[in-house]
């Protein structure tokens, strides 16, 4: 079964309001990447979180690595339209050999 | 060059037909990958390639059939689909497989209807 879970799994917002979406992994991660597709569009790489506590801003995103490394949270501060997407944490798993598996995904709508 | 090329963009095809989805990089990358990603669902998995060597297959029917030619290229051998098989097919690469600071650069994927 799935083993990286997000939560919300869709979340609507009117535009300045703040937004957080949760990843939460079966087993400890090596790192955590986060990922955006706009409708229609392909996954583009947004972030990579290594360190177990790490914290990294890029603009109005703040991304979180958890303690234990298998917990993560992305927040925007001040949503804007052109946030609007699907947020895709993902993790390299070790099943013998490593695969990059995605979460299930916070979709994620700004009405202005 | 920072970009994943796939062809065709869009593929409509019969149940019996036998098509090809194509994928190319001049990255240097010498990992590449098929993803499978139905409506509002993540990518799954399908293949890595990992030196031009198959190195996962993520349980996929054999009427996917992937080849890697060169370091450059990835095709996706299609042949007696099924209508549940109709998804976007997203081709990615990284420069080597494994967690260390690989970074996948996704292709704008080959949205497949079989009917």
């Amino acid at each position: 079964g799935q083993q990286v879970m997000q939560i919300p799994q869709y979340q609507h917002v009117q535009e300045g309001e703040d937004f957080t979406t949760y990843c939460n992994s079966s087993t400890t991660l090596s790192n955590i990447q986060w990922y955006k597709q706009r409708p229609g569009g392909h996954p583009v790489f947004l972030i990579q979180l290594v360190k177990s506590g790490e914290v990294k801003k890029q603009k109005r995103l703040t991304f979180q690595f958890g303690e234990a490394k298998k917990n993560s949270s992305l927040h925007i501060t001040a949503t804007q339209t052109t946030d609007v997407g699907t947020y895709f944490c993902a993790g390299w798993l070790n099943t013998g050999f490593q695969k990059l598996v995605f979460g299930t995904g916070t979709r994620l709508l700004v009405s202005p | 060059d920072t970009e994943v090329t796939q062809t065709p963009k869009h593929l409509v095809m019969g149940m019996t037909n036998k098509k090809s989805l194509k994928c190319e990089q001049h990255m240097g990358h010498r990992a590449m990958y098929w993803y499978k990603q139905k409506a509002k669902k993540p990518p799954e998995l399908m293949f890595v390639y990992s030196y031009e060597k198959l190195s996962i297959n993520e349980s996929v029917p054999s009427r996917f059939s992937p080849e890697c030619p060169n370091s450059s290229l990835l095709n996706l051998h299609l042949h007696a689909l099924q209508p549940e098989d109709s998804a976007l097919y997203l081709c990615a690469s990284s420069q080597t497989t494994g967690s260390g600071a690989n970074v996948l650069t996704f292709g704008a994927g080959s949205r497949l209807t079989v009917l």
